[in-house]
């Protein structure tokens, strides 16, 4: 299964742009990115997800690199209540959620 | 909507106790999963089903068993609990196989054993 990488921990301010990178240079041309975060003490909940062009929705933006190998999430204007687990995952259509892989992610802190 | 219910959120076992962590979804999912969480660490799939009365292993079976009779119940049970189950559960439930079958978690259930 092609693998994403992710950057530990990232920390940004209240009210400015977020931008969370992944990794992941052995994406199969089907293969679509998904993005999932975690709140403390919650379980994740999905966020967005894309193939190919960049894709908006009321949480976040995705942003995909034209050769597809790098991704990044990015978060307008980030509240406290973003502070999370980010985990990029690569979703294979032909396979069930079963194959999924949640690494250790990103954690991001929100400073007030 | 309820989603995805999971009971009991937080349980201590003894060891070699046995144990059922329920897991309930009303949003007529087929495919259900269970996760563990340890602390720091991302989620790796204990079982998973596809559908009423078919179950699957995953990453970190052992130790745990499961079954599926209806499409909404998918119980995880513990038998003879280990300090090594100490851990965050989580259920999840999505429709189908697909690009656009995102998963469903449940708030978790926090387990130790002692």
């Amino acid at each position: 299964d092609a693998k994403t990488t992710q950057p530990n921990s990232m920390e940004s301010n209240e009210e400015e742009p977020v931008h969370l990178p992944c990794n992941h240079s052995t994406i199969s041309g089907t293969d679509y990115i998904h993005w999932y975060r975690q709140l403390p003490s919650q379980g994740p909940e999905y966020v967005i997800h894309g193939l190919t062009s960049n894709v908006n929705n009321r949480m976040a933006s995705l942003a995909i690199a034209e050769d597809r190998k790098s991704s990044t999430l990015i978060l307008h204007r980030a509240t406290l209540r973003d502070a999370a687990v980010y985990y990029c995952i690569l979703r294979d259509p032909n396979q069930g959620a079963q194959k999924l892989v949640f690494g250790q992610g990103t954690r991001l802190t929100i400073n007030p | 909507n309820a989603g995805v219910t999971q009971t009991p959120k937080f349980r201590i076992l003894k060891i070699g106790q046995s144990m059922t962590l329920q897991c309930t979804q009303d949003m007529n999912h087929n495919y259900m999963y269970w996760y563990r969480q340890d602390p720091g660490m991302g989620l790796k799939l204990i079982y998973y089903s596809v559908g009423a009365g078919i179950t699957d292993k995953g990453e970190v079976p052992n130790g745990y068993n499961v079954s599926r009779s209806t499409t909404e119940d998918f119980p995880l049970r513990l038998e003879l609990a280990a300090p090594s189950q100490t851990s965050v559960y989580f259920c999840a439930s999505s429709y189908d196989r697909g690009f656009t079958g995102e998963l469903f978690f449940g708030e978790g259930s926090r387990l130790t054993v002692l």
